[in-house]
């Protein structure tokens, strides 16, 4: 069984800074998708950034990075230079095969 | 617009009825998703779809049925037997099942008990 450990419920960062928000895993899968989603209050579901298990380099999209490191079972976000839009829940995904598995997501509130 | 539209918005249900929320996609995926999402949790998988005519069981799926008879939609019916149906519904797309397959999501359908 796949499981996805999200370990801050909730987190602040000023404007223009940077945050990371945390990622554990577990499977026993060799060949697996990682994921993040934003979802912001009105509800829908956004695609950020994939990683491959079997990627060497870390996966990037504008401004979000995932920090994936496979030893430590580990796929952190990191989003750079934070905007007041970025303010949502957002939920780290794995997929070995057919299906996703989600955490419980971290609130992530983004200050003046 | 290629996307996935989920309707309606809002749905109110009575005691002991069945009701269906609706799932339309453009995007050409193959494979369709529901999911349930409670506060403060994450998202749980009810069914899903990879082809036409075929759909297997989620981790919750009793109390809830659905139906593939077309590529483009995936309807979801809640049935009496769902004794705690109040929730937010997601419904998803990829180009296909698989680990390594984004899944793309609609705006959701929230489910309340009259």
């Amino acid at each position: 069984a796949q499981k996805i450990t999200q370990t801050q419920p909730g987190m602040f960062v000023q404007e223009k800074e940077a945050v990371t928000l945390d990622c554990t895993y577990d499977t026993s899968d060799q060949s697996y998708g990682l994921f993040w989603y934003k979802q912001p209050s009105s509800g829908e579901m956004i695609f950020l950034i994939y990683q491959g298990s079997y990627d060497e380099q870390n996966a990037t999209e504008g401004r979000y990075s995932l920090n994936f490191q496979k030893a430590r079972k580990s796929a952190n976000l990191v989003i750079s230079a934070s905007q007041l839009g970025d303010s949502a829940m957002y939920f780290c995904a794995m997929s070995p095969e057919k299906k996703l598995t989600f955490g419980t997501g971290t609130q992530l509130k983004v200050e003046l | 617009d290629g996307g996935i539209t989920q309707s309606p918005k809002y749905l109110f249900r009575k005691e002991g009825q069945n009701v269906t929320l609706s799932c339309e996609q453009n995007l050409n995926h193959d494979a369709m998703y529901w999911y349930r999402q409670d506060p403060g949790q994450g998202l749980r998988l009810i069914y899903y779809s990879q082809i036409v005519n075929d759909f297997q069981k989620g981790d919750i799926a009793e109390g809830y049925s659905v139906s593939r008879e077309k590529k483009e939609s995936f309807p979801l019916t809640v049935t009496s037997a769902q004794k705690n149906p109040t929730a937010f519904y997601l419904c998803a797309s990829s180009i296909a099942t698989g680990g390594h397959q984004p899944q793309h999501f609609g705006d959701g359908t929230r489910l309340s008990i009259l």
